[in-house]
């Protein structure tokens, strides 16, 4: 069972390029998210997926977009990456219909010059 | 706009000591808070408390969680250098996994031997 899996780990980008971060997750779960981690700020949530067909803006949306492509999988996309951007970013998923733990991938290090 | 506040925001202790971590909390209907433990990758789950449950303990870690003062503190006892890394609490509130996780900044511990 592999959980929550990202790709890719690393990435440096230059500035304007775009990417896509994609996670998938094999566990059923409703509910999934994108937080960004920085020094000394915690995990920021970016946007999350209720259900397959929804996503809606967590607290720092600005300069991403996401996909809920099934079930599965939610995809973080950077249009034009900027240094701020620089940031590991984690995906997370949870059953969503009752309290529980937030499953985590293993994270994505992006790096914007 | 939810808010969760850990204290203190870095911690250095010798092996053998207890130490407490805090977090306290503002959140519109509060569901669960969840503690985790993160050592340079993905965040590793410990305890979440509910209403249904205020006091976890697992080994040397145990925590509680006061509902009326809205706060929750994280013991560990006899420490290990293994117990070194950033504490992160973090808040549901009701909406489910709709809504997401507010994290705090985090507890970063080192243990000396």
């Amino acid at each position: 069972n592999a959980g929550v899996t990202q790709t890719p780990k690393f990435q440096v980008l230059k500035t304007g390029q775009s990417m896509t971060l994609q996670c998938a997750q094999d566990m059923n779960h409703n509910s999934m998210y994108w937080y960004r981690q920085d020094p000394g700020m915690g995990l920021r949530l970016i946007y999350y997926s209720a259900s397959e067909g929804t996503t809606d803006k967590g607290e720092v949306p600005n300069g991403y977009n996401v996909s809920r492509l099934n079930k599965r999988e939610f995809s973080l996309r950077l249009e034009s990456a900027a240094p701020s951007q620089t940031s590991v970013y984690f995906c997370a998923s949870r059953p969503g219909w009752t309290p529980t733990e937030a499953f985590f991938g293993q994270g994505t290090r992006l790096t914007v010059v | 706009e939810d808010k969760v506040v850990q204290s203190p925001l870095s911690l250095v202790v010798h092996e053998g000591d207890t130490v407490t971590l805090n977090c306290s909390y503002e959140v519109t209907n509060f569901r669960s808070l969840l503690w985790y433990k993160q050592e340079k990758k993905a965040p590793t789950f410990l305890f979440m408390l509910t209403s249904s449950g205020i006091e976890k303990k697992s080994g040397r870690l145990s925590s509680i969680l006061d509902k009326k003062e809205l706060f929750s503190i994280l013991n560990i006892t006899a420490t290990q250098t293994g117990d070194s890394a950033v504490y992160l609490c973090a808040v549901e509130a009701s909406g489910g996994g709709a809504d997401g996780l507010t994290f705090g900044k985090g507890t970063h511990l080192i243990i000396q031997p």
